[in-house]
């Protein structure tokens, strides 16, 4: 099945300064990596997604790339600021199911800085 | 606001008691999951719900019982937890088959649960 891999587990950035948070995924089929955002006290929400057939996407602040020969995805957090601090969870969805079978990533608990 | 909400928010419970959690989606999706979040290990899909019928069951005990009674409201049944089961228990819906539509999974806030 899907396994999937996230670097690193805790990151602290200066107020302003770019984030960056990288996944890989063993199943060559999975097609779809959202990413969640969670806040304390709070369950996850999806913050941006990439379908396997886009190499990159942007909204605003948040970019996300993907490289499919190296099952390889990344986020990036620009200009940061405090309430982007939470923990952010990559994810893969392979095929074949009637459901999104969604496997999350371990989780990175990204600190702002002010 | 998600459009799923969980109750309780907090339970405490010793091995012995018996207790559900309920989750209800007010999105009109058509399938629901439960998760349970440990610290510092990957969210764990536990069960999933399809068009109202099980298709995932992902090698959880059987003291947890899951039930879907309509598409819009899903419970987690627990009896005789152990202390290695407390965790937050996440429960999310989507709008499956439909290939069309953003995939997104959208999770209520969570119960706290502690086994004493």
């Amino acid at each position: 099945g899907e396994n999937v891999e996230q670097h690193p587990s805790t990151l602290s950035v200066q107020e302003g300064d770019s984030a960056v948070i990288k996944c890989t995924y063993s199943d060559s089929a999975s097609n779809y990596f959202p990413w969640y955002k969670q806040e304390l006290g709070k369950g996850p929400q999806l913050i941006i997604d990439i379908r396997s057939n886009v190499g990159e996407k942007k909204d605003q602040r948040i970019a996300v790339t993907l490289n499919k020969t190296a099952k390889h995805f990344s986020l990036h957090i620009t200009e940061t600021q405090p309430e982007d601090s939470a923990v952010y969870f990559c994810a893969a969805r392979g095929t074949g199911t009637s459901y999104d079978k969604v496997i999350f990533g371990p989780g990175t608990s990204l600190s702002v800085i002010p | 606001e998600t459009g799923v909400t969980q109750t309780p928010r907090h339970l405490v419970m010793g091995m012995t008691n018996k207790k559900s959690l309920k989750c209800e989606q007010h999105l009109g999706h058509n399938a629901m999951y439960w998760y349970k979040q440990s610290a510092k290990k990957p969210l764990e899909l536990m069960f999933v719900y399809s068009l109202e019928e099980r298709v995932e069951n992902n090698s959880v005990p059987s003291r947890f019982s899951p039930e879907c009674p309509n598409s819009s409201h899903l419970f987690l049944h627990l009896h005789t937890l152990q202390p290695e089961d407390s965790a937050l228990y996440l429960c999310a819906s989507s709008q499956a088959h439909a290939p069309m539509v953003r995939n997104e999974q959208f999770f209520g806030p969570g119960t706290r649960l502690t086994v004493l």
